[in-house]
């Protein structure tokens, strides 16, 4: 079956530290992968996807590139701010699954 | 307007009795899902309705009841309350089946069995 394994937290960072959450999977079929994230008191909001081998998803600053001889898609970020604070879930999905696994989550904080 | 709303935002109750969650999607989409999330943060599916019919069925006890009245509802019924029912529950929807599509969360319900 479909599996995510994702770093353990909680990560505690100072403001404008490197970010790296480590992702890793098991799939069977082609996989897309994806990175959700969860503000506190919040659902889950998509945050980058990649679909195919050597796709980098970014946004809001945030890169994941989706490596498929090392099944990883790991989460980066250079210079995390206060409002990054949050659960990050490494999550995927095979064709003819019709549903998303999600990683345990990575509870992140990022300190003034 | 919010996408995908559920509620009650917090529910309290006691061991053994019979509570409901609401979910609505105003997004149009075809699909919905319910997801329960522990107290680690682990986030696990436990149904999936397309149109209103029922595609995923994640070995829940059958004690949870999935209903789905028209395609933008996707309402959770729980009988015989029990401690480890005490979890964070999520309702999601998606345009297509699969999740390959983006999936768009409620904000969650707090479930509190005591």
């Amino acid at each position: 079956g479909n599996s995510v394994t994702q770093m353990e937290g909680p990560v505690t960072l100072s403001e404008e530290a490197f970010l790296t959450i480590n992702c890793t999977y098991t799939a069977t079929g082609y996989p897309s992968l994806f990175w959700y994230v969860q503000y506190p008191g919040e659902g889950l909001q998509l945050l980058l996807k990649a679909t195919k081998a050597d796709d980098k998803g970014s946004n809001k600053g945030f890169e994941a590139t989706y490596r498929k001889e090392t099944t990883s898609f790991h989460l980066e970020k250079g210079s995390v701010q206060v409002s990054d604070s949050a659960v990050y879930f490494c999550a995927l999905t095979t064709p003819n699954d019709y549903k998303l696994s999600f990683g345990a989550g990575t509870t992140v904080t990022v300190r003034a | 307007d919010t996408a995908v709303s559920q509620t009650p935002k917090y529910l309290v109750t006691q061991m053994g009795n019979d509570k409901s969650i609401k979910c609505e999607q105003n997004l149009g989409h075809d699909t919905m899902y319910w997801y329960k999330q522990d107290s680690k943060k682990f986030l696990k599916i436990m149904f999936s309705y397309n149109n209103k019919e029922l595609i995923i069925n994640e070995t829940v006890p059958n004690r949870f009841s999935p209903k789905s009245p028209d395609k933008a509802h996707l309402n959770l019924h729980i009988n015989s309350l029990e401690l480890g029912d005490s979890a964070v529950y999520f309702c999601a929807s998606s345009q297509d089946v699969g999740g390959a599509e983006k999936l768009f969360f409620g904000s969650g319900t707090q479930l509190s069995v005591l």
